[in-house]
């Protein structure tokens, strides 16, 4: 089955610290993958995508992530942190066609929240 | 630039008390869902539509129904309440159950069921 898997529930870093925030994703085939954001009380906006064109993926606000396939990883850093970075990030796999079940077209990591120290 | 307008924003409910949802995208997007979100569980599926005239159940469908009524707007109605449907609902439209496409969000609809 596939799965996202977001290491960690809560981080905490110092402004200007380097933010990592981690996603593993088990999938059967070349996947799709999508990084959101959540500010408080809004929805989510995507951040960025990886589709394959290049493993390093560029996003807004600084973010980018890297595609490693040998690891189903896809983390997302950014080289220093912000105060107006805290918010709650989302790591999401597009989903197999060939699998059974719940259909919609992304499975979402449970979370990441994010605080930022000044 | 709308994108995807959920209403109400904030609703309180008895239980039992039935409701409707609304959501509205104006992206000309063919694919819509409806997501609940709650602590430490990240987004839960609740129904998705993949076109115009078609719906299909998520992960979590039992007591909710929706309507694809056009291409643009996606309800959610919950018919007889009840305390474990207190959540934060959100609405979501993408170009198609394509991989490769993202979704976009509305702000959320935060539902008590008292």
């Amino acid at each position: 089955a596939q799965s996202v898997t977001q290491l960690g529930s809560h981080v905490s870093v110092s402004e200007g610290a380097l933010v990592l925030l981690r996603c593993n994703y088990s999938s059967s085939v070349p996947p799709y993958l999508f990084w959101y954001v959540q500010y408080p009380n809004q929805g989510l906006q995507l951040l960025l995508k990886y589709t394959s064109a290049a493993t390093l993926v560029k996003g807004i606000n600084g973010f980018e992530a890297e595609f490693k396939k040998s690891e189903t990883s896809f983390h997302l850093t950014k080289p220093s942190a912000h105060m107006s970075d805290a918010a709650e990030y989302f790591c999401a796999v597009s989903r197999d066609p060939n699998y059974g079940g719940s259909q919609g077209n992304l499975i979402f990591g449970k979370g990441t929240k994010l605080s930022v120290k000044p | 630039n709308a994108g995807v307008t959920q209403t109400p924003k904030f609703q309180v409910l008895k239980t039992g008390q039935s409701m409707t949802l609304q959501c509205a995208q104006d992206m000309n997007h063919n694919s819509m869902y409806w997501y609940r979100q709650d602590p430490g569980m990240g987004l839960r599926l609740i129904y998705y539509s993949a076109s115009e005239g078609t719906t299909d159940k998520g992960e979590v469908p039992n007591g909710y129904n929706v309507s694809r009524l056009n291409k643009r707007e996606f309800s959610l109605r919950l018919e007889s309440a009840a305390p474990s449907q207190t959540s934060v609902y959100f609405c979501a439209s993408s170009g198609g159950l394509a991989p490769s496409q993202p979704q976009h969000f509305g702000d959320g609809t935060r539902l008590s069921i008292l």
